[in-house]
């Protein structure tokens, strides 16, 4: 079965500085991978997805992804972050597949200090 | 804004109760999905409905039905409710039978609280 792991439930980071995200996902072969955005009281927003194709994804927002298939990570980054970045992210894996169900990672939580 | 409409935004109600959740997608898509976000189990799959007929169920409980509608809005029907199901619940749509490549566009949910 398909599962995805985000190892930090929590980060707290200082306006303009980088961020990354973790995402390691088990899967038989490779799977789309998405990352979404819940900021409070909101629902889930779209950032970035990858299907196939160049390893770099670029998403909205000025965030950026990479897939590392030896790794099995999919690792969301932002160079420079602002106080509106401040949400729950969460990465998801589908089978490359018909009929495909979203698995969701647990999601991180994102504060951002000043 | 993802073009994707859910009503209520808020429902409280009482254990052993039956309520419906209502979803619309954006214009133009046929496949609807249902989601549970709870602090306990995380975000899980519900159901995915394309053009009116079940396509996939995930981890929806018995007491749990959905449907989708010719108009292609659909409901989330929840009976005999306990404390456990306090949850946000989202719809996402999609243009095509869920495919994927097919990227899934979610609404602002619909947080149910069971007293």
């Amino acid at each position: 079965a398909q599962s995805v792991t985000q190892p930090d439930i929590h980060i707290t980071v200082s306006e303009g500085a980088s961020l990354e995200l973790r995402c390691n996902y088990s899967y038989g072969a490779t799977p789309y991978l998405f990352w979404y955005v819940q900021s409070p009281g909101q629902g889930l927003q779209l950032l970035l997805k990858y299907f196939s194709g160049d390893t770099l994804v670029q998403g909205i927002k000025g965030f950026e992804a990479e897939f590392k298939r030896s790794q099995s990570s999919f690792n969301l980054r932002k160079p420079s972050v602002h106080w509106s970045d401040a949400a729950e992210y969460f990465c998801a894996v589908g089978p490359p597949s018909n009929d495909y169900k979203l698995s969701f990672g647990a999601g991180t939580t994102v504060t951002v200090r000043a | 804004d993802s073009g994707v409409t859910q009503t209520p935004k808020h429902l409280i109600t009482a254990t052993g109760q039956r309520v419906t959740l209502r979803c619309s997608p954006r214009s133009g898509d046929l496949s609807v999905y249902w989601y549970q976000q709870s602090l306990d189990q995380g975000l899980q799959f519900l159901i995915h409905y394309y053009n009116g007929e079940e396509r996939a169920k995930g981890n929806i409980l018995e007491r749990f039905s959905a449907q989708q509608f010719p108009d292609l809005h659909s409901e989330l029907n929840l009976s005999s409710l306990e404390l456990g199901d306090s949850a946000l619940y989202f719809c996402a749509s999609s243009v095509g039978a869920g495919a994927g490549t097919d990227t899934q566009y979610f609404g602002p949910g619909t947080r149910l609280t069971v007293l």
